[in-house]
């Protein structure tokens, strides 16, 4: 099993949709969460880090479930320009030990 | 320039050739790592490199990948005798250390072994 698994899409929706995507992570030892954007044939870039009240970045909100080792990231208002490949990453206290998961496409239709 | 750099951005090469990627990280990162990207996959950590610290070399996939950092900047990740399941870009990354996950990405090395 990976350590940190994302449902690999592609999420289809339309322009103004709200689109929620979800990651696991096996290792209950993970204390810091991020979600980074990833478009095509680009570098990742952070998008936000994920705290464990949950929060708020304009249209995007962040969430952690400790007990259910998920984390998640909901997009309001979808716009064409948010279709990308969303990636969950997972850190401990050991900084090298930095996983990426394998990433979601999001694709925004007109 | 302000963020990561890497070279080459673009490298063929045949099967059993070495090869040598450059990453020059941001200024002030103490913190280095290196990725590899499959077509349509994840991201597969190779190495890091904190300061003066003894790197973590434990996703390197074989004795035939390598990486060194001089004077605890640029990095050099060295695949020798290449094969064909080595092509990949190859990412770099470097963050403040301490902040960990808030990584810093260069645009990648694209490798393609013939």
């Amino acid at each position: 099993r990976k350590e940190v698994e994302q449902d690999p899409g592609p999420f289809n929706v339309p322009e103004g949709a709200t689109v929620a995507f979800n990651c696991t992570y096996s290792n209950s030892a993970s204390q810091s969460f991020f979600w980074y954007r990833q478009d095509c044939r680009k570098e990742p870039k952070l998008l936000m880090s994920v705290y464990s009240s949950g929060n708020e970045d304009g249209r995007f909100t962040a969430q952690l479930n400790r007990a259910s080792q998920y984390i998640s990231l909901l997009i309001r208002d979808s716009k064409l320009s948010d279709s990308a490949t969303y990636l969950c990453v997972v850190s401990y206290s050991s900084a090298s030990k930095i996983i990426f998961g394998s990433g979601t496409r999001l694709s925004i239709r007109p | 320039g302000a963020g990561v750099s890497q070279s080459p951005s673009n490298k063929v090469t045949e099967k059993g050739k070495d090869v040598e990627l450059r990453c020059d990280p941001i200024s002030g990162h103490t913190a280095l790592y290196w990725y590899r990207q499959s077509l349509g996959q994840g991201l597969e950590f190779l190495i890091y490199f904190q300061g003066n610290s003894a790197p973590d070399k434990s996703g390197l996939p074989s004795d035939r990948f390598s990486a060194e950092r001089t004077g605890g900047s640029v990095s050099t990740l060295t695949i020798q005798r290449t094969q064909q399941e080595d092509s990949a870009v190859y990412l770099c990354a470097s963050s403040f250390g301490g902040r960990t996950g808030e990584l810093f990405f260069g645009e990648g090395s694209r490798l393609t072994v013939l």
